[in-house]
């Protein structure tokens, strides 16, 4: 089945600076890639996502890229805040059409 | 408000009882997941349930289980609970039974469960 392995577990970056969490996946036909923002006390919530026609997508400072070559897939976050500072975690969706996660990322955004 | 409603938001029970968690889902949406999220891990899927059928299973346990009812709203049952079974339970919802519409899952803010 899939396996979605995350890196790092841990981020801590200067407010303004930028952060990138990667992300790859085992299985091949995969084709749908979201990320999840989840804060303290909250569920997930959907911040992005590439589907498998695409390399690359932006929103404002959040950009995903994707290289199905190498199965791996990335989220970038430009020019940060303090309210990026949360758990990010990417997903892979497998063959029955269920969302597999990583094992989140814990941004800390230092003012 | 994400348009999931999970409740309780916060359960604290026994050894050995039984539970049951519930999850509205958003309106129009027909599916229904469950993935259980133990102290710093990632979310692991337990279940998965469209238009009141059962659609793929995770590694959930037997004392584990779930429905959907016709109003599509779903309960997650856990029994002889222990103490490995604290976690917070969240469901998501989505429209169809891929997923993969435009906006992916819609997850509720989660029932924390603790087992004492």
């Amino acid at each position: 089945g899939e396996n979605v392995e995350q890196h790092p577990s841990t981020l801590s970056v200067q407010e303004g600076d930028s952060a990138v969490i990667k992300c790859t996946y085992s299985d091949s036909a995969s084709n749908y890639f979201p990320w999840y923002k989840q804060e303290l006390g909250k569920g997930p919530q959907l911040i992005i996502d590439i589907r498998s026609n695409v390399g690359e997508k932006k929103d404002q400072r959040i950009a995903v890229t994707l290289n199905k070559t190498a199965k791996h897939f990335s989220l970038h976050i430009t020019e940060t805040q303090p309210e990026d500072s949360a758990v990010y975690f990417c997903a892979a969706v497998d063959s029955s059409y269920k969302l597999i996660f990583g094992s989140g990322t814990r941004l800390l955004v230092r003012p | 408000d994400s348009g999931v409603t999970q409740t309780p938001k916060h359960l604290i029970t026994a050894t050995g009882q039984r539970v049951t968690l519930r999850c509205s889902p958003r309106s129009g949406d027909l599916s229904v997941y469950w993935y259980q999220q133990s102290l710093d891990q990632g979310l692991q899927f337990l279940i998965h349930y469209y238009n009141g059928e059962e659609r793929a299973k995770g590694n959930i346990l037997e004392r584990f289980s779930a429905q959907q009812f016709p109003d599509l709203h779903s309960e997650l049952n856990l029994s002889s609970l222990e103490l490995g079974d604290s976690a917070l339970y969240f469901c998501a919802s989505s429209v169809d039974g891929s997923g993969l519409t435009n906006y992916g899952y819609t997850f509720g803010s989660g029932t924390r469960l603790t087992v004492v």
